[in-house]
């Protein structure tokens, strides 16, 4: 079974500086996706970037981009010039493409302070 | 283009008493998924459909949990009787389903249940 670990509860960072939130997982699967959500309070959840592991480039999407390991099993989500409009949960996920199902891990709270 | 929609978004029950949640995919979505988040946790599936039909529902507590997709379209998840630990967001998400593999999920704003 694969298993989505986020080490870090949660996070603070001060406002334009960057921030890095920590994802290991565990599997057999050579073949996966991997994928970065964003759910801020009460508010619903949004993808924020996303990985195939087949591709060796690291997904990038404006200020958010990943680092990528597959030997080491590792998906961090970097995030730069954070804006207070960051602040949210956030919840790193892997995906089995054979049934597109997805395990997620308990997620990062991160504050983006003034 | 309208996301997934979902109602109520808010929902206090009894333990013991039945509760039914709707979802309403984007429009065109074949597969639809509901997922259970209990406060402090990630997201865990409960089920999934393709148009009408159950793809997965291993993870479904069946003795009081139930779901149905009839038309294909929108869909229903509903407890009976409730318990105190069903207590979670409900949240329902759809993606297109044709095929591709790794395709992202849509998610809607969930159901805040509070089961008393």
């Amino acid at each position: 079974a694969q298993t989505v670990t986020q080490s870090q509860p949660e996070m603070s960072v001060q406002e334009a500086e960057t921030v890095t939130l920590s994802c290991t997982y565990d599997t057999s699967e050579n073949n996966y996706y991997l994928f970065w959500y964003k759910q801020p309070p009460s508010r619903q959840m949004i993808l924020v970037i996303r990985q195939e592991a087949y591709k060796q480039q690291n997904a990038t999407e404006n200020r958010f981009s990943v680092n990528f390991q597959k030997a080491a099993k590792s998906f961090s989500l970097k995030i730069s010039d954070s804006q207070l409009g960051d602040t949210a949960m956030y919840f790193c996920a892997f995906m089995k493409p054979k049934n597109n199902d997805m395990r997620f891990g308990a997620g990062t709270r991160l504050t983006v302070k003034p | 283009e309208a996301g997934v929609a979902q109602s109520p978004r808010y929902k206090i029950i009894e333990k013991r008493q039945s509760v039914a949640f709707w979802c309403n995919p984007i429009s065109g979505h074949a597969t639809l998924y509901w997922y259970q988040q209990i406060l402090g946790q990630g997201p865990k599936l409960l089920i999934q459909f393709q148009n009408n039909g159950v793809v997965d529902d291993s993870q479904l507590p069946k003795d009081r949990f139930s779901a149905e997709r009839l038309k294909g379209v929108d869909s229903t998840l509903k407890i009976q009787p409730a318990k105190l630990e069903d207590s979670a967001v409900y949240l329902c998400a759809s993606r297109p389903g044709g095929g591709r593999i790794g395709e992202t999920q849509y998610f809607g704003p969930g159901t805040r249940l509070l089961v008393l």
